[in-house]
């Protein structure tokens, strides 16, 4: 299967505690992204990287989340000291810059987290 | 800013018959592209179409069609002879591009197929 991977598929933590998610890419896509959506909802932008570098990263992500992607293959999403409102799902998802399919972003499964 | 708008919550019909998700959207981008994924149950975001904003031609997939019409702004998504399977929530999305490729996602249309 080559398409793009998250670990662990669910999460549950105590209010306070650190995570952190993986995220596989499909390996010819430069581009990976990550995306947040909650009950009911469409998913949200977070932040995204090309190859290793971070371009952009969006208001919602707040001083406790930070990602990297130091090689530019897989990534990882960290939330320090977990907040109830921080249970959703997160989405990864790549996309080539370049070719017939710019920018059509796949995603993965996600990552239900819940924070009790 | 960009924006979608799905105005239809949620839908039902019947097996068989046809069905057309609306898509409506803002930007002030000349260049853009839409995007239409599906969500079943099992919750993973299936690509399903990507337009860019210079390509108005409708898309024929199978039982799926797609309708650009950048006079109304909007990215309409017809099911033909619905089935079953295609019970799930369907988003429309929008990018930019040149560096803001970042999708901005509309609040989803519930889809059921009455069996």
């Amino acid at each position: 299967d080559t398409g793009v991977s998250q670990d662990p598929r669910h999460k549950i933590t105590k209010r306070g505690q650190n995570v952190t998610f993986r995220c596989d890419p499909i390996s010819e896509h430069n581009r990976l992204y990550w995306y947040r959506q909650t009950l009911g909802q469409g998913p949200e932008f977070l932040t995204y990287f090309q190859n290793e570098a971070q371009l952009e990263k969006s208001r919602l992500l707040s001083d406790r989340f930070s990602a990297e992607r130091p090689k530019g293959s897989f990534s990882t999403l960290e939330i320090q000291r977990t907040e109830q409102g921080d249970s959703a799902m997160y989405l990864c998802a790549s996309s080539s810059t370049s070719g017939k399919t710019y920018n059509e972003q796949f995603f993965g499964p996600g990552t239900r987290l819940t924070v009790l | 800013a960009q924006k979608v708008t799905q105005a239809q919550t949620e839908i039902s019909v019947v097996e068989k018959e046809d069905v057309t998700l609306d898509c409506v959207y803002e930007t002030r981008d000349t260049t853009y592209y839409l995007f239409w994924y599906k969500q079943p149950p099992s919750g993973e975001l299936v690509f399903l179409i990507r337009r860019n904003s210079f390509d108005e031609q409708n898309e024929i997939s199978g039982r799926y069609s797609w309708n650009f019409q950048k006079s109304t702004s909007s990215f309409n998504f017809t099911i033909t002879a619905s089935q079953v399977v295609d019970s799930a929530v369907y988003f429309c999305a929008l990018s930019g591009a040149f560096g803001n490729e970042k999708l901005t996602f509309g609040t989803g249309t519930r889809l059921t197929i009455i069996p």
